[in-house]
């Protein structure tokens, strides 16, 4: 079954600085690849995806990620950080079926 | 539209009782699916339906049934709770079961279990 995994648990930025948020997948065929955010007692929101095609994939927010197939990694990225980017972030996975697995999710705090 | 909608916000149940989670979508999605978050687990799959009628087995489907008699309404039934159950659920739903679609979720259920 495909797996995801996301190394840390937390991840702290200043504000304006770069940000990224590590994912690293395993599937046994194409995968397709998802970025959720959760900010507090609420539900996730959808950010940005990779099916197939270019490597870097622009979503919301400013947000965007690199495919790596040869890593086997969707790090998520943004260039300039913002305080209200704070929220906890989920990289899920999907092959040909109906299963989407999520990873244990890493928690950004961007600091003033 | 109100997208997926879930009641209610929060339960609290005694170990042994029964109960049912609402979820609603109103954009014609084929594909529901139910999780359950837990601490530093992230999100796993309890069940998911790709259309009315038609409901499967996600990854931690044990003491949950579901069934999909509408294309809007997808309920999770806790036939009896659990402490182990209490957590944070979620619906979500997407356009079709492509591989490739993403979902949207609901606000949420808290639920505990005493």
């Amino acid at each position: 079954a495909q797996s995801v995994a996301q190394p840390e648990d937390q991840v702290n930025v200043a504000e304006g600085n770069p940000l990224t948020v590590k994912c690293t997948y395993s599937v046994s065929g194409n995968p397709y690849l998802f970025w959720y955010v959760q900010y507090p007692n609420r539900g996730l929101q959808f950010l940005l995806k990779y099916i197939t095609g270019d490597n870097l994939v622009k979503g919301s927010y400013g947000f965007e990620a690199e495919f790596n197939k040869s890593q086997t990694s969707f790090h998520l990225k943004k260039p300039s950080a913002l305080v209200s980017d704070s929220a906890l972030y989920f990289c899920a996975v999907r092959d040909a079926g109906n299963d989407m697995r999520f990873g244990a999710g890493t928690r950004l705090t961007v600091k003033p | 539209n109100a997208g997926v909608t879930q009641t209610p916000k929060f339960q609290v149940l005694k170990t042994g009782q029964s109960m049912t989670l609402q979820c609603a979508q109103d954009m014609n999605h084929e594909y529901m699916s139910w999780y359950r978050q837990d601490p530093g687990m992230g999100l796993r799959l309890i069940h998911y339906s790709v259309g009315a009628g038609i409901t499967d087995q996600g990854e931690v489907p044990n003491g949950y049934n579901v069934s999909r008699s509408t294309t809007e309404d997808f309920p999770l039934r806790l036939l009896s709770a659990a402490p182990s159950q209490t957590s944070v659920y979620f619906c979500a739903s997407s356009l079709t079961s492509g591989s490739g679609d993403e979902q949207y979720f609901g606000p949420g259920t808290r639920l505990t279990v005493t």
